[in-house]
């Protein structure tokens, strides 16, 4: 069964702090990969899209990378902010037989402390 | 350019009812794609619609089904509601089919209760 793992389930760490979310996934092929955060009772916003032909993507202080021979992706966050408190979600799809979708981890709710 | 927009944004059910809900996606896109989130099971895929064809379908009753308009706006409807139902229904669409390594944009999802 394919899947997707996020670990830790939560974390909190001082504003300020970088920090490191972590996503693994059981299938090497592997089309791309996206991380979203989600807001309590909100829909999810797309952060970062890496391509399977790509090793990182980096938007403003986040830094997503992706190891598809460990079947690892890493969220960096640099200098964290109170408004990053939220869910992160990452999401994969996975080569399946012409039957991919995206296949979401179950997340890390983070929390800033200010 | 305005986003996915879905409707109605909170909706409470009792059980044996059906529901229909509703998504409309970023202008210009064709692919729409239904997700169930619960606190227990997280995010799973119900099915993508590209070009008002369902071109892929998770692994949910087929109490669960779905439709695309010639304008891309999809409906999905669920038949004999059960308390299990109850959960955030969240849309997303993209420009293709999200496997042709496109991102997905979300809308903000209806909240369906079933009592």
């Amino acid at each position: 069964k394919q899947e997707v793992t996020q670990i830790p389930a939560a974390l909190s760490v001082p504003e300020g702090e970088n920090l490191v979310l972590n996503c693994s996934f059981t299938d090497s092929a592997i089309y791309n990969l996206q991380w979203f955060r989600q807001d309590p009772g909100k829909g999810l916003t797309s952060l970062l899209l890496i391509q399977s032909s790509q090793r990182e993507q980096t938007s403003g202080r986040l830094n997503a990378s992706l190891d598809k021979s460990s079947g690892r992706s890493t969220l960096y966050i640099a200098a964290s902010q109170p408004g990053d408190s939220a869910t992160y979600l990452c999401a994969a799809i996975l080569s399946n037989f012409g039957n991919e979708k995206l296949t979401f981890g179950t997340g890390t709710r983070l929390t800033i402390i200010p | 350019k305005a986003g996915v927009t879905q409707t109605p944004r909170y909706l409470i059910k009792t059980r044996g009812q059906q529901v229909t809900l509703s998504c409309s996606p970023i202008s210009g896109h064709r692919s729409v794609s239904w997700y169930q989130q619960t606190p227990g099971q997280g995010l799973q895929f119900l099915f993508e619609y590209f070009s008002e064809t369902q071109r892929n379908k998770g692994n949910f009753p087929g109490r669960f089904s779905g439709r695309q308009f010639s304008n891309s706006r999809s409906e999905m409807n669920v038949s004999t509601l059960e308390l299990g139902d109850s959960a955030l229904y969240l849309c997303a669409s993209s420009s293709w089919s999200p496997r042709d390594t496109d991102t997905q944009y979300f809308g903000p999802g209806t909240r369906l209760t079933v009592l």
